[in-house]
């Protein structure tokens, strides 16, 4: 079965300063796909990034950046330079999608809540 | 706008009484999804389906049931309401191909008192 944890339930930093939300999974397949989703507080998810096993290239997006590595299972994200906006919960999530009849579920870990002081 | 609505946003609810929640997609997704979040332990999986008439179990099944009768609508009801089940619930859609067009709904929050 797959499983994501996020050991950090809760990290608080002022702003400007940089932080690493970090995700480890378990699957046993060898084709998934993880996922990163930002939770605001008006409660909506939001899609940051979605990247496949195959794929193991950093990603930098403005100020986030994914660091992907499948020797050690994680899929970390950094913010830089935090700003009050990305106070929120980050999900991270995994999804295995060989077989139709399991659908392609998402599995998510327990959420990171961020906050960002002025 | 295209998407995923859940409807209602908001429910209270007495223990023992019943409700349905409906979740409409107009992206034609195959497959959908119910979750609930609850404080600390992400999002979990309820039921899901991966096609009009299909339903099957997810993570934390029990105390609910669903339907797909069509392609675009996914029902989740509660039979008899248990304080156990207050969470905020998402609904969520995607594409049949795996890893792609996850959307989810603005979520309904539910009280059992």
């Amino acid at each position: 079965a797959q499983k994501v944890t996020q050991a950090q339930t809760e990290i608080s930093v002022v702003e400007k300063e940089d932080v690493t939300l970090d995700c480890v999974y378990e699957t046993r397949d060898t084709t998934y796909y993880l996922f990163w989703y930002k939770q605001p507080p008006s409660g909506e998810l939001v899609f940051l990034i979605r990247r496949n096993s195959f794929d193991e290239q950093n990603e930098i997006s403005g100020r986030y950046s994914w660091n992907f590595q499948k020797s050690t299972s994680s899929f970390n994200f950094t913010i830089t330079a935090s700003q009050v906006v990305d106070s929120a919960v980050y999900f991270c999530a995994l999804s295995e999608a060989l077989i139709k009849a399991a659908g392609n579920k998402l599995t998510f870990g327990g959420g990171t809540r961020v906050l960002v002081k002025p | 706008n295209a998407g995923v609505t859940q409807t209602p946003k908001f429910r209270v609810l007495k223990t023992g009484q019943s409700m349905t929640l409906l979740c409409a997609q107009d992206m034609n997704h195959e497959y959908m999804y119910w979750y609930r979040q609850d404080p600390g332990m992400g999002l979990r999986l309820i039921h899901y389906s991966v096609g009009e008439g299909t339903t099957a179990k997810g993570e934390v099944p029990d105390g609910y049931n669903v339907s797909r009768l069509k392609k675009q609508n996914f029902l989740l009801g509660l039979e008899s309401a248990a304080p156990s089940q207050t969470s905020v619930y998402f609904c969520a859609s995607s594409y049949s191909k795996g890893g792609y067009g996850y959307t989810f709904g603005s979520g309904t929050r539910l009280t059992v008192v």
